[in-house]
């Protein structure tokens, strides 16, 4: 069985401030794990995801995120933020490939000018 | 990737009436999920719907309540049967490329029973 948190429900920053959304899991094989975003009124979009090799995965819009099985995280970072990424985002977790996914609560970024 | 496309996008139901939800995918897919997601909550599984097999529903959601339809590789639907104000949600479609390890969702159908 598999669970993801999401510390935070809501993220406020500054634009051009660095982003930082936290995301712990839990699973019992190795997980493939993956950050979503949805902007309102919209389905969701993926971000980024990790399966096996690199640790350290970029995805679209300038976000990036780390898997480390020790601490079972993977958190989604951004240098510097922008109003446009203003949104809710998702860290999901899946056993296996193509397989149903668990989502975590969600956290809403939003960016102050 | 995946093109989804989801009908209606949006509707406004009364109570006790039944809504079917269309799922139309570009390509041939095996998995296909339906997906629910409360006013301000995350994503919750109803069901996983594979081509020539019954539906496999999650702890909580029945086949009574929530039909599901998969003739083929391209298409699903997922019915809303009696519904209630707590039907209330937005109801999302999506495919897994087992190829890429990714799942393409839907925009969603915007569902308020009154």
């Amino acid at each position: 069985a598999q669970s993801v948190t999401q510390l935070g429900s809501h993220v406020s920053v500054s634009e051009g401030a660095l982003v930082l959304l936290r995301c712990n899991y839990s699973s019992s094989v190795p997980p493939y794990l993956f950050w979503y975003v949805q902007y309102p009124n919209q389905g969701l979009q993926l971000l980024l995801k990790y399966t096996t090799g690199a640790t350290l995965v970029k995805g679209i819009n300038g976000f990036e995120a780390e898997f480390k099985k020790s601490e079972t995280s993977f958190h989604l970072t951004k240098p510097s933020a922008h109003m446009s990424d203003a949104a809710e985002y998702f860290c999901a977790v899946s056993g296996n490939a193509g397989n149903m996914l668990t989502f975590g609560g969600g956290t809403r970024l939003m960016v102050k000018p | 990737s995946a093109v989804i496309s989801q009908k209606p996008s949006r509707d406004i139901c009364q109570r006790g009436t039944s809504l079917t939800i269309q799922c139309q995918v570009d390509s041939q897919v095996t998995m296909m999920f339906w997906y629910r997601q409360q006013p301000g909550q995350s994503l919750t599984l109803i069901a996983t719907a594979n081509q020539g097999s019954e539906a496999t529903y999650e702890s909580g959601f029945v086949i009574d309540k929530f039909p599901i339809s998969r003739p083929n590789l391209t298409f699903s639907t997922l019915t809303v049967s009696n519904m209630s104000p707590e039907d209330s949600s937005i109801y999302l479609c999506s495919v897994a490329d087992r190829a890429l390890n990714i799942q393409y969702f839907g925009a969603g159908t915007r569902l308020s029973v009154l």
